[in-house]
């Protein structure tokens, strides 16, 4: 089965400073990448995606995220955060051995995000 | 467009308690359904998902279950709910590989 290992618990940063998420998973071959992200009091939502071309993708609010394949890597990162940047950041990849058309997605344990103004 | 509903969003219900969940999407057909529990520190684990009406998938084996009556909705239920059964649940949708889309989740207190 597919692990996803985010190495940071819980990350606080002051405002403007740059910020980089790390992401690595377990299982390589053909695959999907996702970065979620969740706000104070909402839901999920997806933040970018990696599907095939160029392994540096651009998402919503300034951030991106660079796919190494040799590394096992999808690292999210933002030049400078802003305080609306305090979330919970959530790694996903699909899962090796899924049913019959059933796409799962397995997730990170996320990593939380505190921006100080 | 599609959307996805979940209710209720919060929920407190006492030790041995029947639960009944409830998702529904808008604007799509045939989607894959899941439930996820989300719990602070361990993120999030999936607890059952759907290809078809009638067809669910468990992936963890607990004191709960899950429906799809109808092609559009799925139910999460319990006939006794524990303590542990406590925690944030999410449903989502997919269909192929386009990542999810999920609802605003259910925050269930089991007291």
């Amino acid at each position: 089965a597919q692990s996803v290992s985010q190495h940071n618990h819980h990350v606080i940063l002051s405002e403007a400073a740059s910020l980089e998420l790390g992401c690595n998973y377990s299982y390589g071959g053909t695959v999907n990448l996702f970065w979620y992200v969740q706000y104070p009091g909402q839901h999920l939502q997806l933040l970018l995606k990696y599907f095939s071309g160029d392994p540096l993708v651009k998402g919503i609010k300034g951030f991106e995220a660079e796919f190494i394949k040799s590394k096992f890597s999808f690292n999210l990162r933002k030049p400078s955060v802003q305080w609306s940047d305090t979330a919970e950041y959530f790694c996903a990849v699909p899962e090796v051995y899924s049913g019959a058309g059933s796409y799962q997605l397995t997730f990170g344990k996320g990593t939380k995000l505190s921006v100080i103004p | 467009s599609q959307t996805i509903h979940q209710w209720p969003a919060t929920l407190v219900q006492p030790v041995g308690s029947p639960l009944s969940l409830e998702c529904t999407v808008e604007g799509t057909s045939n989607p894959n359904l899941y439930w996820y529990r989300q719990a602070a520190g361990r993120g999030l684990q999936l607890l059952f998902y759907s290809v078809g009406i009638g067809q669910i998938s468990s992936e963890v084996p607990q004191n709960l279950s899950a429906s799809r009556p109808q092609d559009r909705q799925f139910i999460l239920s319990s006939k006794k709910l524990l303590l542990s059964d406590s925690g944030f649940y999410l449903c989502a949708w997919t269909q192929g590989a386009h990542g999810y889309t999920f609802g605003s989740g259910t925050r269930l207190t089991v007291v």
